[in-house]
């Protein structure tokens, strides 16, 4: 079974446009969620879904940004009018509510770079 | 609100030195996990073990090993023998069940041959 993988793995765009990010997740993992992270921090929540519902988002999460997972397998994330503080790692996980035990997997993270 | 702090934000060791790195988290949950998650230079978290809140039994992996204690709300870790290969950043991480998680803000190992 592969992990978690995002593509692309590096964007570089100017400010004002837009960009999209996918991630597909552990097959059979019912949970998915985005995390976006800073140099030098930790990964902030951003957003999470239980199979195709989204049943939470932060307060990061303006409203430049939206996600989606369609059929509950792979999500997309895209983000409106880009800005340099967009800037980040954007990191996809995804966990198995059957399991129970919460732990949840990674992908290798999308960077973005607004010049 | 939950919060995880670890305060030490860079460690510098000599290769085969033990190391402990602090975590101390605040949540008003009953029930709850902790994680540590692993960040190399290549970028990718890597899960190393959750805890829940129920179960402060200590556990040892090989050269790793943790400490949970809730009288102290703190989950630490300690790598023996320290190798190279252990340089990286390492994250402390809380969750209500299912839910996301809270991380701190990283701890920068560095283990010099």
């Amino acid at each position: 079974d592969t992990g978690v993988s995002q593509d692309p793995r590096h964007k570089i765009t100017k400010r004002g446009q837009n960009v999209t990010f996918r991630c597909d997740p552990i097959s059979e993992h019912n949970r998915l969620y985005w995390y976006r992270q800073t140099l030098g921090q930790g990964p902030e929540f951003l957003t999470y879904f239980q199979n195709e519902a989204q049943l939470e988002k932060s307060r990061l999460l303006s409203d430049r940004f939206s996600a989606e997972r369609p059929k509950g397998s792979f999500s997309t994330l895209e983000i409106q009018r880009t800005e340099q503080g967009d800037s980040a790692m954007y990191l996809c996980a995804s966990s198995s509510l059957s399991t129970g035990g919460n732990e949840q997997f990674f992908g290798p993270g999308t960077r973005l770079t607004v010049l | 609100a939950q919060k995880v702090t670890q305060a030490q934000t860079e460690i510098s060791v000599v290769e085969k030195e033990d190391v402990t790195l602090d975590c101390v988290y605040e949540t008003r949950d009953t029930t709850y996990y902790l994680f540590w998650y692993k960040q190399p230079p290549s970028g990718e978290l890597v899960f190393l073990i959750r805890r829940n809140s129920f179960d402060e039994q200590n556990e040892i992996s090989g050269r790793y090993s943790w400490n949970f204690q809730k009288s102290t709300s703190s989950f630490n870790f300690t790598i023996t023998a320290s190798q190279v290969v252990d340089s990286a950043v390492y994250f402390c991480a809380l969750s209500e069940p299912g839910g996301k998680l809270i991380f701190g803000q990283g701890t920068e190992l560095s283990v010099k041959p």
